[in-house]
């Protein structure tokens, strides 16, 4: 199974706040990133958080970290139409300097 | 700045065939990913090369699947004899040898139906 998980689903309206939640495994992690796949398309990085951070704000994205439980989420605000997309948590692993591990991916459809 | 190039996107054979995916990364990005993503899944480390060197293939299938990079450069990877298990999107990806974010530059991906 995977070790980043994440929730599988997420309806909003337009115009609304999203958030997006991510439980992670490696307490080591040095970086944790929220990637963006619109359909048929590779992944793009949407915004990353270093470890040492409790929060980071840009634009309309704000990732909160609590590393002590493990625990990473994504709020998106005034949800657009263009914000349909899966949204990937991901962590770098410390001791394998590179190496990411990717949650499933969080779906989210915005409706009018 | 031209982005991860791959070819083809889209591959459909009949299992026991074989199959070859090309990647191009970003000039100059010393460290190329392959992730293998399963309908509904996240993406899965198949296989990551720094330079020409192999860091980590411990999730390669190594039976069936084998990837090469021998220039620093381009890379292939070749699935040889396919099973239905196999199709999924293949994802290259790419980031430079600076560790900074580490941030992964992916391609558009290779989606490959195994019949």
């Amino acid at each position: 199974g995977e070790d980043v998980e994440q929730s599988l689903f997420l309806s909003v309206r337009e115009g609304d706040s999203s958030v997006i939640n991510c439980t992670y495994t490696d307490s080591s992690s040095t970086y944790l990133y929220w990637y963006k796949q619109e359909p048929g398309a590779g992944l793009q990085l949407l915004t990353y958080i270093f470890s040492n951070m409790d929060m980071k704000q840009d634009q309309r994205l704000t990732v909160l970290l609590n590393k002590k439980d493990k625990h990473l989420s994504l709020r998106i605000a005034d949800t657009q139409t263009g914000d349909s997309a899966i949204y990937f948590c991901a962590e770098s692993i410390t001791d394998s300097w590179g190496k990411f591990q990717f949650g499933a991916g969080t779906q989210v459809v915005v409706t009018p | 700045e031209a982005g991860v190039a791959q070819s083809p996107r889209y591959k459909i054979i009949e299992k026991r065939q074989s199959v070859a995916f090309w990647c191009n990364p970003i000039s100059g990005h010393a460290t190329l990913y392959w992730y293998q993503q399963i309908l509904g899944q996240g993406p899965k480390l198949l296989i990551q090369f720094q330079n020409n060197g192999v860091v980590d293939d411990s999730q390669l299938p190594k039976d069936r699947f084998s990837a090469e990079r021998l220039k620093g450069v381009d890379s292939t990877l070749k699935i040889q004899p396919a099973k239905l298990e196999d199709s999924a999107v293949y994802l290259c990806a790419s980031s430079s040898a600076d560790r900074g974010t580490g941030e992964l530059f992916f391609g558009e991906g290779s989606r490959l139906t195994v019949l």
